[in-house]
């Protein structure tokens, strides 16, 4: 099974402030034939679904606020929020489909300092 | 408007059985993945199991292998999940959700969830 883990568990930035997320996977989720990590972010607010926020790693989903952003490749991968707004408030979850199980990190909860 | 609507949660008895639904719309029910995702009370997301969407494979967690059968009605644009001997540890809230044309994305409609509680 790929294991992924997520840093922090936790973590406070000030409104207006960015936030970053890591992800890292026990191997890598780049598929070479076609040069795309299977790799999606979620956001999950307090008692809601959760929300695809980025697929493929690093494309952004329809209607999600630019301030959001994916990178990375292979095992490492980062979610940027730029400019944190009070609504961003939520835990954060990666997840790979590069293979069954399709497991997910741990989550990051973020709150407003 | 994609939609997708689970049902049919509620309270079973330790061994027991129960069958979740998942009514989608907005979409060519058909064509796509669909997925059953869980989460226990204050606890993270754990992968279930997917149905692929064009020739219909199905993959489960070890977790629920042997157990859970996913399932989809085409012609009812409905998924199921069918639970066999249910343990304490499958207590949670059971999302279905919509991935893209083949099991290998990003799941991008999630209906609100229904509560699974499994007690002695």
């Amino acid at each position: 099974d790929i294991v992924m883990t997520q840093s922090p568990d936790s973590l406070a930035v000030s409104l207006g402030e960015r936030a970053t997320i890591n992800c890292k996977s026990s191997q890598s989720v780049l598929y070479s034939s076609n040069n795309k990590n299977y790799l999606a972010w979620y956001q999950q607010r307090p008692g809601q679904p959760p929300k695809l926020l980025i697929n493929w790693a690093s494309t952004r989903e329809s209607g999600v606020p630019d301030r959001f952003s994916g990178s990375g490749s292979g095992t490492d991968f980062t979610l940027t929020i730029n400019s944190l707004q009070a609504e961003d408030v939520a835990v954060y979850y990666c997840q790979q489909y590069y293979g069954t199980p399709f497991t997910f990190g741990q989550g990051t909860m973020l709150e407003i300092k | 408007e994609v939609q997708v609507l689970e049902s049919g949660g509620g309270l079973v008895q330790t061994g027991g059985s129960l069958r979740l639904s998942c009514a989608a719309s907005g979409f060519t029910f058909g064509s796509y993945a669909m997925s059953w995702v869980r989460q226990a009370p204050g606890k993270g997301l754990e992968w279930v199991s997917t149905l692929d969407g064009r020739g219909g494979s199905t993959f489960h967690a070890d977790s629920v292998k042997g157990r859970f059968t996913i399932s989809r009605d085409i012609s009812k644009n409905t998924l199921y999940l069918q639970m066999n001997s249910l343990r304490a540890e499958d207590t949670a809230v059971y999302y279905c959700a919509k991935g893209g044309s083949s099991q290998y994305s990003g799941l991008d409609y999630w209906g609100q969830g229904t509560l699974v509680t499994v007690s002695s």
